[in-house]
C-alpha cells in the first residue's frame, strides 16, 4: 500500500493567491482528516470527512478554508486568498472503519506551505 | 472544551529509561494514543489505552489512569533514533474518529 499521498510536498505563494492542497487516502479507508501543524499551535484538527462527507468543520479557521471530497479516492483543502499567517504544515490522514473504538490514524507526508 | 499538557522538552542518554507524562482534561474521552514524529515526517501511531493499566509493545509502554486523567509513554533502551516529537492525543467521545492532539514533547537522545 502506498500510504497516504499528499500533492505538492512544498509551495510557496505570494499573499493573496489561491492555494489547493490535495491528498489520496488510503484505499478502503472510511475517513479523511485534514490537520494543520505551526510551532506555536501543534497540530490542529481542520476538518473530516466520513465516506466522502464533511463530519466536523468547527477547525477551519476562517471562510478563506474550504475543503471538498468528491470520491473516496480524493480530497483537496483550498486557501483562497492565503495570507502569511497560514504558513504551516498541512497532513492529511485517513483512519479505516475498524471494529471496536481503536482507530489509528495514518498520516501522509504533508504539504509545507510558505506564504510571503 | 479539551486541554492536554505535556512537558515541551526531554533529555535522555542512550540506552537509559524514560517517562513523558501527559494529562488531560476532556469532555468526553474514547482512548488516549501516542504518536511519535521525526523532524520532518508525518507523525506515526505508537500505542493506545482505552481501559486503565499498562499496554507493552516492545522497547515501548503506555500506561492510563482515566480517574487521574492521566497517561505516560515509557521508552526503554534507548537508541539514537528514538529523538523525536512525542504526542499525546485525545479519542472523543461522541466525535467518532476525533482526536485531539498535546503540543508535543521534544526528546533529544544523547550518546
Amino acid at each position: 500500500d502506498a500510504g497516504v499521498i499528499q500533492s505538492p510536498r512544498h509551495e510557496v505563494t505570494e499573499m493573496g493567491q489561491e492555494v489547493t492542497l490535495r491528498c489520496k487516502p488510503i484505499s478502503g479507508h472510511d475517513y479523511l482528516f485534514w490537520y494543520r501543524q505551526t510551532m506555536m499551535r501543534g497540530l490542529e484538527l481542520l476538518i473530516y470527512f466520513n465516506n466522502n462527507v464533511p463530519i466536523d468543520d468547527s477547525g477551519m479557521p476562517e471562510d478563506r478554508f474550504s475543503a471538498k471530497m468528491p470520491n473516496a479516492s480524493f480530497s483537496t483543502l483550498k486557501i483562497q486568498p492565503s495570507e502569511p499567517r497560514d504558513s504551516a504544515v498541512y497532513f492529511c490522514a485517513s483512519s479505516p472503519l475498524a471494529g471496536g473504538q481503536f482507530y489509528e490514524q495514518y498520516f501522509g507526508p504533508g504539504t509545507r506551505l510558505t506564504v510571503t | 472544551g479539551q486541554n492536554i499538557d505535556q512537558p515541551t522538552e526531554m533529555t535522555a542518554t542512550e540506552g537509559a529509561i524514560v517517562q513523558i507524562n501527559c494529562t488531560y482534561q476532556t469532555s468526553g474521552f474514547n482512548g488516549l494514543f501516542w504518536y511519535q514524529q521525526h523532524a520532518g515526517e508525518a507523525p506515526t501511531f505508537l500505542s493506545y489505552n482505552v481501559l486503565d493499566g499498562l499496554e507493552e509493545k516492545g522497547r515501548f509502554s503506555s500506561f492510563l489512569s482515566r480517574s487521574k486523567g492521566y497517561s505516560y509513554l515509557l521508552l526503554k533502551e534507548l537508541q539514537m533514533k528514538d529523538s523525536a516529537s512525542y504526542l499525546c492525543a485525545v479519542g472523543i467521545s461522541g466525535s467518532a474518529r476525533q482526536l485531539t492532539f498535546g503540543s508535543g514533547t521534544q526528546l533529544t537522545v544523547l550518546p
